[in-house]
């Protein structure tokens, strides 16, 4: 089945470091891909997506392009803030039978930024 | 703040009992998904509602089940509770299940079973 693996955390970094959270999948069809964050205490909210090949989504300096040859879409960020430490989850969905997206999602990235 | 609501946030009781989670969809969303977030299971799909049907089902146990009313809430209902059952069950919602798969996700509701 269809399955996201995501590098296993905690990820410790200091703040203005560059970051990088890997995301391979494995999908039968072409799925859209997917970042979402959950700050302590919070639900998930999306970061970024990608619907298509060689696609680059893009929200508050984190980005992520879409790699259909590797099927990786990996999470980069230039310079993290203590803001960014949260946990981090790719997902991918694809279309199933009954005409829904259902999204699938990794297990999840900690990330911890200090000052 | 996504719009969606989720009541109860924390919720204890013993095994062998039953519960029911709750979840108010955004204004004018139609879909609505449960997951289930444990630490050695990760985010697990359970079941999706549309406009007050079934669409999917995912991994959910014959012990559990759902539904969704004509006014677009969502009622997650578990019974004969065990101890593998303490999670976070988290609600989402969609405007439109054919959107790629774009969800807002309420607070979640947290389970404990003593």
């Amino acid at each position: 089945g269809d399955s996201v693996t995501q590098m296993e955390g905690p990820v410790t970094l200091s703040e203005e470091a560059f970051l990088t959270i890997n995301c391979t999948y494995t999908a039968t069809g072409y799925p859209s891909l997917f970042w979402y964050v959950q700050y302590p205490g919070e639900g998930l909210q999306l970061l970024l997506k990608a619907t298509k090949a060689d696609d680059k989504g893009s929200n508050k300096g984190f980005e992520a392009t879409y790699r259909k040859e590797t099927t990786s879409f990996h999470l980069e960020k230039g310079s993290v803030q203590v803001s960014d430490s949260a946990v981090y989850f790719c997902a991918l969905s694809v279309l199933i039978l009954g005409g829904s997206y259902i999204p699938t999602f990794g297990r999840g990235t900690s990330l911890i930024v200090h000052p | 703040d996504s719009g969606v609501t989720q009541t109860p946030k924390h919720l204890i009781t013993a095994t062998g009992q039953r519960v029911t989670l709750r979840c108010s969809p955004r204004s004018g969303d139609l879909s609505v998904y449960w997951y289930q977030q444990s630490l050695d299971q990760g985010l697990q799909f359970l079941i999706q509602y549309y406009n007050g049907e079934e669409r999917a089902k995912g991994n959910i146990l014959e012990r559990f089940s759902a539904q969704q009313f004509p006014d677009l809430h969502s009622e997650l209902n578990l019974s004969s509770l065990e101890l593998g059952d303490s999670a976070l069950y988290f609600c989402a919602s969609s405007s439109d299940p054919t959107n790629t798969g774009e969800l807002f996700f309420g607070e979640g509701s947290r389970l404990t079973v003593l």
